[in-house]
């Protein structure tokens, strides 16, 4: 079956640590993308990539990075620098670069500690 | 600062009734726009998307659209309790033109009770 898969599904660190999450589809999307949730609030965009080697910031993308070398795979890396990073966050990916249709990965929570 | 708003309930609504959700949003120029369903702790997963005003149907599901009023509204005929989750509004302000346009709502909590 075609789909997302994030990992891992739950997350727990220590301040001062980055950490990696992991996002790889099989669904031959073009572009991949990184949100963030909070309790009770909407989907924010972290990054976002249209094609292979290249990515873009969103709304909230100080404190990550990520990169796109493989079409499948986009890693989102939380660094040190995020002040606030404990939240759920959901990695999706759209046919192509004009699509407006997401599907998401099952999600990764991360928990600072 | 382009805005989606919902009601963040919770809605409760009888088994068997109607849910109605609403939403508005603030730039005048979307074009696009999609309900998601979310289920406590999983991902949100599409029900719903409409491009032009009017009612667009799928199974129990209607999704109305006024541009004009700049609202998008989600209808749930004979509402079951596996309905019960939360339903995110989501607008396409046109920014990419892709999905990184996307702007969400936060969402309104349904309780379908039994």
């Amino acid at each position: 079956d075609g789909g997302i898969t994030q990992s891992p599904k739950y997350l727990f660190r220590k301040e001062g640590q980055n950490v990696t999450l992991s996002c790889e589809q099989n669904l031959n999307h073009d572009a991949m993308y990184w949100y963030r949730q909070d309790p009770g609030q909407g989907l924010r965009l972290i990054y976002y990539s249209q094609i292979v080697n290249d990515f873009q910031k969103g709304d909230i993308a100080e404190g990550y990075s990520v990169s796109r070398e493989k079409k499948e795979s986009f890693p989102l890396t939380v660094t040190s620098a995020q002040k606030n990073p404990t939240a759920f966050y959901l990695c999706a990916s759209s046919r192509t670069a004009g699509a407006n249709v997401l599907t998401f990965g099952a999600g990764s929570r991360l928990t600072v500690l | 600062q382009k805005e989606v708003e919902q009601n963040s309930g919770p809605l409760s609504v009888p088994e068997g009734a109607i849910a109605s959700l609403n939403c508005t949003y603030s730039d005048r120029v979307s074009q696009s726009f999609f309900w998601y369903r979310q289920y406590s702790g999983k991902s949100p997963e599409l029900i719903m998307s409409i491009y032009s005003n009017g009612d667009k149907e799928d199974g129990r599901f209607t999704a109305q659209l006024n541009k004009a009023s700049q609202y998008v509204s989600l209808l749930i005929r004979d509402s079951q309790p596996s309905d019960s989750a939360t339903y995110l509004c989501a607008v396409n302000t046109g920014r990419g033109g892709g999905a990184d346009g996307l702007t969400f709502g936060k969402g309104t909590h349904l309780i379908i009770q039994p």
